[in-house]
């Protein structure tokens, strides 16, 4: 059972557009949700993070949009730049849980000079 | 400060061989977790430790354990290995446990099996 859906699956932007990248999630009891940047050959960094108290978080270029009724949460790129083109993952955890990260299935992202 | 660092960073195996894998947190960091990622896939938590002690668990059989050292750098072991563990095993550290803690990850240790 897929409890992160993430989509889409890739995805090409023109240097400066605004790359969206949207996921779901199934069980009620997450409630910590972060974006992790992956490139090739390294391992995934956190780029930003939200709780459901809020609806939006921004940081620096990066923006988080959280639908907590949808389940529903996505991630957009500002200003995005071709440095940006990574495979970039969702994720879903319970903050007073230890089961670890649940992640989506990734979004590779290229981004065209 | 260094970052998460982990050995070896390629390993072949055959099926039925056993597997260990090693990871040293960033300093400070008292939680490890190990993550399993299949080529093309999001990672897939296998382990949690915290103060040495086995906090969660994946959905992995028992041929996967793990375990963490005073000095909280951590060991994953695979026993009996199959083709289908070929992938790329993540270690992430975090200051403590919680859910909300930011995770972060080495760079991995790419497991072929043959």
């Amino acid at each position: 059972q897929q409890q992160v859906k993430q989509s889409p699956q890739s995805l090409i932007v023109q240097k400066g557009g605004i790359p969206i990248i949207n996921c779901a999630y199934e069980n009620t009891a997450f409630d910590y949700f972060p974006w992790y940047q992956q490139f090739p050959g390294k391992g995934p960094a956190l780029l930003i993070a939200i709780r459901p108290d809020v609806s939006e978080k921004k940081e620096g270029r990066f923006t988080i949009s959280f639908n907590k009724s949808a389940k529903q949460f996505s991630l957009h790129i500002m200003d995005s730049q071709p440095g940006d083109s990574a495979t970039y993952f969702c994720a879903a955890s319970m903050i007073g849980g230890a089961d670890g990260l649940t992640f989506g299935k990734g979004t590779h992202l290229i981004i065209q000079p | 400060d260094a970052g998460v660092t982990q050995s070896p960073t390629h390993l072949i195996k055959t099926r039925g061989q056993h597997v260990t894998l090693r990871c040293s947190p960033i300093s400070g960091h008292k939680s490890v977790s190990w993550y399993q990622q299949v080529l093309g896939q999001g990672p897939q938590f296998i382990f949690q430790y915290y103060e040495k002690e086995e906090r969660g668990r994946g959905n992995f059989p028992d041929r996967f354990s793990a375990r963490q050292f005073p000095n909280y750098s951590s060991e994953l072991n695979v026993n009996a290995l199959l083709l289908g563990d070929s992938a790329l095993y993540l270690c992430a550290s975090s200051l403590w446990t919680g859910g909300d803690q930011p995770q972060h990850f080495g760079d991995g240790t790419r497991l072929s099996i043959l």
